[in-house]
């Protein structure tokens, strides 16, 4: 079975450019999550889909963050305009998500991409 | 905000058994505990997910005692490949209703010859 496909695997940007990152989850799969991971800040998530409804967005950074999910086998999370401090790999996750009393957090990680933005 | 607590690194030979804890003392009533296992320049795996008690798979096992504000992932036997960053994962209620994923800072296992 294909896990999380994720595109493109590296992106070299200037700043001020929009940069779109594309998420492919696992069939099946009712939860998504976006997650950036740094150095400095480590592994943060960004914001969560269920059932293609964003279920929880605080983490994500200021406005030039959007993410959406129009159906169940794709995202896109987009950053517009970006910066250099923006520069990080990004992981996207599929899983079960809620289920009938309790929420599972078992995720499958996609391969990342790594954006410079220089 | 449920927060974890793992060692921050942690040295094995070959052969041994590795143990972390990770201390999660405000744990929700309906939230899971789960660890992760990360490899540089790769993405999180899932290794193993308990509510209480024991769980075990194919890779490790997962002791959570009964008042569940702390859990241990045990590995039997590392080999040099078990060397990377191990997560312990406890999902948050947020007053709102929603739920919050936090990744701490983990544990960098380093399994030597």
């Amino acid at each position: 079975d294909a896990g999380v496909i994720q595109s493109p695997r590296h992106e070299v940007t200037e700043m001020g450019q929009e940069v779109t990152l594309r998420c492919k989850p696992i069939s099946g799969h009712n939860s998504l999550f976006w997650y950036r991971q740094t150095m400095m800040r480590g592994l943060e998530l960004l914001i969560y889909f269920n059932n293609n409804v964003p279920i929880d967005d605080s983490g994500m950074p200021e406005d030039r963050f959007s993410a959406k999910m129009p159906n169940a086998s794709f995202s896109t999370l987009k950053i517009q305009p970006s910066e250099p401090r923006d520069s990080a790999v990004y992981f996207c996750a599929s899983g079960k998500g809620a289920q009938i009393s309790k929420f599972s957090y078992e995720q499958y990680f996609g391969p990342g991409t790594r954006l410079t933005v220089t | 905000l449920a927060k974890t607590t793992q060692p921050i690194s942690m040295d094995s030979y070959e052969g041994q058994e590795v143990n972390i804890t990770c201390s999660h003392n405000n744990i929700a009533t309906n939230d899971y505990i789960t660890w992760y296992q990360q490899f540089p320049s790769q993405g999180p795996r899932f290794i193993i997910q308990g509510y209480k008690t024991k769980v075990t798979n194919e890779v490790a096992s997962l002791f959570i005692p009964a008042d569940r504000k702390s859990s241990t992932l045990s590995l039997p036997r590392v080999s040099l490949s078990d060397t990377a960053v191990y997560y312990c994962l406890v999902g948050d209620t947020m007053r709102t209703g929603r739920r919050a994923l936090t990744f701490g800072s983990g544990t960098r296992l380093q399994v030597q010859p």
